[in-house]
């Protein structure tokens, strides 16, 4: 079966340092992954997605990047954090870009920039 | 910008009581209409993904209609348990083919 894990649950970063949040998944090949974003009182807002290894596309301009560098793995990054990065980061992956799949989600990453 | 809106916001019911909410979206280029319930500490979970108008769908005491024309979608629980206490999210597909969530309802079932 699948699974997709997150890490760290939780992080607590002083403003204007780097950021560096994990997402893996096992047993599926070449899935969509996901970043997401849920910051206090908001829905879930689309940060990132990939279709495959380097493709990596955009939703919001921002201060945070990401990265594929394996199939199977995606990364959340930021060279210099702002208090607005705080938040409910959730990595997400589905088996293909159809409109009708379902993304499943990792246990999140809690981010306090203070 | 696509707006996805869900009301209310948050609700208090009675356990046994039945409930519904509301998703509201965009009624052009319309692809899906997913529901997710997202339980405290745990990870979202798909309910239902939604395609046509008119469809119904249901899982045990919960089940979701959709009509695509007017642009939403009803999420019903009947006799709520204090298990059900979620929040429920519900996420438009377009034509970017990538998911828009609403900021959710939170339901609170007290026993």
């Amino acid at each position: 079966s699948q699974t997709i894990h997150q890490w760290p649950a939780t992080l607590v970063q002083p403003v204007g340092s780097p950021l560096s949040l994990e997402c893996t998944v096992e047993g599926t090949s070449n899935p969509n992954l996901y970043w997401y974003r849920q910051a206090a009182g908001r829905g879930l807002q689309l940060l990132f997605y990939s279709v495959g290894i380097g493709q990596i596309s955009s939703e919001v301009p921002q201060n945070l990047s990401a990265s594929r560098p394996q199939d199977r793995q995606f990364i959340l990054s930021s060279k210099k954090l702002l208090l607005s990065d705080s938040g409910f980061y959730l990595c997400a992956w589905s088996g293909s870009g159809f409109s009708t799949d379902t993304q499943y989600f990792g246990p999140g990453t809690r981010l306090t920039v203070l | 910008i696509l707006n996805v809106e869900q009301s209310p916001q948050s609700l208090h019911v009675q356990e046994g009581d039945s409930t519904n909410f509301t998703c509201s979206f965009p009624s052009s280029n319309f692809y899906a209409l997913h529901w997710y319930r997202w339980e405290t500490a745990k990870s979202p979970e798909a309910l239902f993904v939604m395609t046509l108008n008119g469809d119904e769908k249901k899982k045990g005491r919960i089940s979701a209609t959709l009509n695509t024309k007017e642009g939403y979608s009803y999420l019903y629980i009947k006799g709520s348990q204090p298990e059900d206490s979620a929040t429920y999210l519900c996420a438009f597909t377009g034509s970017a083919r990538q998911l828009t969530f609403g900021s959710g309802t939170q339901l609170t079932v007290l026993p």
